[in-house]
C-alpha cells in the first residue's frame, strides 16, 4: 500500500520555464511534508518542507504548495535551471505510536534542458 | 556534503552471507535512521535510533538488524542475504530525533548480491 504516491517518474522541461512535480498521498495523519532531491551517486538532500497547518512555503526559487482536503503537495521551480536536473523524493511524516517516521514516494527524475 | 559517511561505499557479496554496513551521523546528531532504496522504488525506512536506543520501526526484515554504538555510529547487518536485497541502503541523521527535524543523508551503500 503506497501511502505516498509520484505519478510521474520524469518530468522534462527548458531552462528558464517552471517545473512542477506533483504528489499525492491517502493518509489523513500525515502532517508534515517534505522535498529531498537527489543527485546520481549522492544521498538525498533536503529541500522545503511544510506544516500541514499552512498551505503554502516558499524558499527563494522553490515553492511548496499543499491542498489538504485534495491530499495533494507539488514542489514548483521557478525559474528552472539546469543544475536542478535530479529526482526529487516527496516524503510525508506523521507521529505514530511515539516516533515520527517518514514516507517517502518513488520519485520523480526532472531534467532541465538548456 | 552532508557530514554524515557511510562505509563502504560499495559491496558485491553472495547469497546467504552476512554483511555489515557502517554509519557516521553528522557531528552532534543523537538520532540515525536507516533506509533502503530497491529499483524503482522509493526510500523505505528500516529503523531508527536514538542516542544508543531503538526508537522506531519500520519495514525491517528479521534476518537484517541495527544497533547504535556509545559514539553514536551505527551499523546494519544484514544476514542470510537473498538476490532481492540487492539495493541502496541510506544512513540519515538529525540532531534530536523528533518531529519535523530535517534528517541528513549519507551518500549510500550500494549492496549487490549475486
Amino acid at each position: 500500500d503506497q501511502q505516498v504516491k509520484q505519478n510521474s517518474p520524469s518530468l522534462s522541461v527548458q531552462e528558464g520555464r517552471i517545473s512542477i512535480l506533483n504528489c499525492d498521498y491517502t493518509n489523513s495523519m500525515f502532517d508534515y511534508f517534505l522535498w529531498y532531491k537527489k543527485y546520481p551517486a549522492e544521498g538525498p538532500t533536503f529541500l522545503i518542507s511544510i506544516s500541514s497547518i499552512k498551505d503554502k512555503n516558499e524558499d527563494g526559487r522553490f515553492t511548496v504548495f499543499l491542498n489538504k482536503s485534495a491530499k495533494h503537495l507539488s514542489l514548483h521551480i521557478v525559474p528552472s535551471q539546469p543544475g536542478d536536473s535530479a529526482v526529487y523524493f516527496c516524503a510525508a511524516s506523521s507521529y505514530q505510536g511515539g516516533s515520527e517516521k517518514l514516507v517517502f514516494g518513488k520519485g520523480t527524475k526532472l531534467t532541465v534542458n538548456p | 556534503d552532508s557530514g554524515v559517511t557511510q562505509t563502504p561505499k560499495h559491496l558485491i557479496t553472495a547469497t546467504g552471507q552476512r554483511v555489515t554496513l557502517r554509519c557516521s551521523p553528522r557531528s552532534g546528531d543523537l538520532s540515525v535512521y536507516w533506509y533502503q532504496q530497491s529499483l524503482d522504488q522509493g526510500l523505505q525506512f528500516l529503523i531508527q535510533y536514538y542516542n544508543g536506543e531503538e526508537r522506531a520501526k519500520g519495514n525491517i526484515l528479521e534476518r537484517f538488524s541495527a544497533q547504535q554504538f556509545p559514539d553514536l555510529h551505527s551499523e546494519l547487518n544484514l544476514s542470510s542475504l537473498e538476490l532481492g536485497d540487492s539495493a541502496l541502503y541510506f544512513c540519515a541523521s538529525s540532531a534530536r530525533g523528533v518531529k519535523v527535524e530535517t534528517q541528513y543523508f549519507g551518500p549510500g551503500t550500494r549492496l549487490l548480491v549475486l
